[in-house]
């Protein structure tokens, strides 16, 4: 069984923080790696891919892989209570497979 | 921006009744893919379909569930008898490159098995 596992949060941090998500995944022979925002009640809308070790920035968020370590992360700066939202780690093997989400409330 | 479309956004049925949701996905996507969430789970894989066959499919795609392509812009998902566990959301999804690469989702169809 392929599994992709994050923390369920809530993860709270104050308007303007570093908000650091994480996620690891179990097949080794994993090619792509996303990461979805969910608003509740709404589909997934992708943020980031990244397919190769390092890090990728794209405005204020930057993913960070690890194939080795068999774990990703997303940093989102200068939080803003519109971040508030459920991020959901995906990773492409033969399929797309999602973590659970972790939480994230951003306080004014 | 080039968006998938879904409908209905809401559909109610009877357990044993066939229902069909409908997908448009972007206009020059070749990947399609359907997605399934319980409340409250993870969003699940079901099937992948490129060129007019399914590509690969998860276990819970059985033979209750299959997917057409009718015409050059819809995408479809039939469940032929339903179950009050069938109760999701579903979502489509399409891809311009194919299956490592970005998938962009629908707003989904809440289907509600009584």
């Amino acid at each position: 069984q392929k599994e992709v596992e994050q923390n369920s949060g809530p993860l709270s941090v104050p308007e303007g923080a570093i908000a650091s998500l994480n996620c690891t995944y179990s097949d080794r022979g994993s090619q792509s790696f996303f990461w979805y925002r969910q608003y509740s009640g709404k589909s997934p809308e992708l943020i980031m891919s990244i397919y190769s070790n390092g890090d990728k920035e794209d405005g204020r968020f930057t993913a960070q892989l690890n194939k080795a370590s068999q774990y990703v992360s997303l940093l989102i700066r200068d939080s803003q209570p519109s971040d508030s939202a459920t991020y959901l780690c995906a990773v492409q093997g033969n399929m797309l497979t999602f973590g659970g989400g972790t939480r994230l409330m951003v306080k004014p | 921006e080039p968006e998938v479309t879904q409908t209905p956004s809401h559909q109610v049925t009877q357990m044993g009744q066939e229902v069909i949701l409908r997908c448009v996905p972007i206009s020059n996507h070749l990947y399609f893919y359907w997605y399934r969430q319980i409340l409250g789970q993870k969003v699940e894989f079901l099937v992948s379909f490129y060129n007019n066959e399914i590509s690969e499919k998860s276990e819970i795609f059985d033979d209750q569930f299959s997917v057409e392509r009718p015409d050059g812009s819809n995408f479809t998902l039939k469940i032929r008898s339903t179950k009050l566990e069938d109760s999701a959301m579903y979502f489509c999804a399409s891809s311009e490159q194919g299956d490592r690469y970005e998938q962009y989702f629908g707003p989904g169809t809440r289907l509600t098995v009584t």
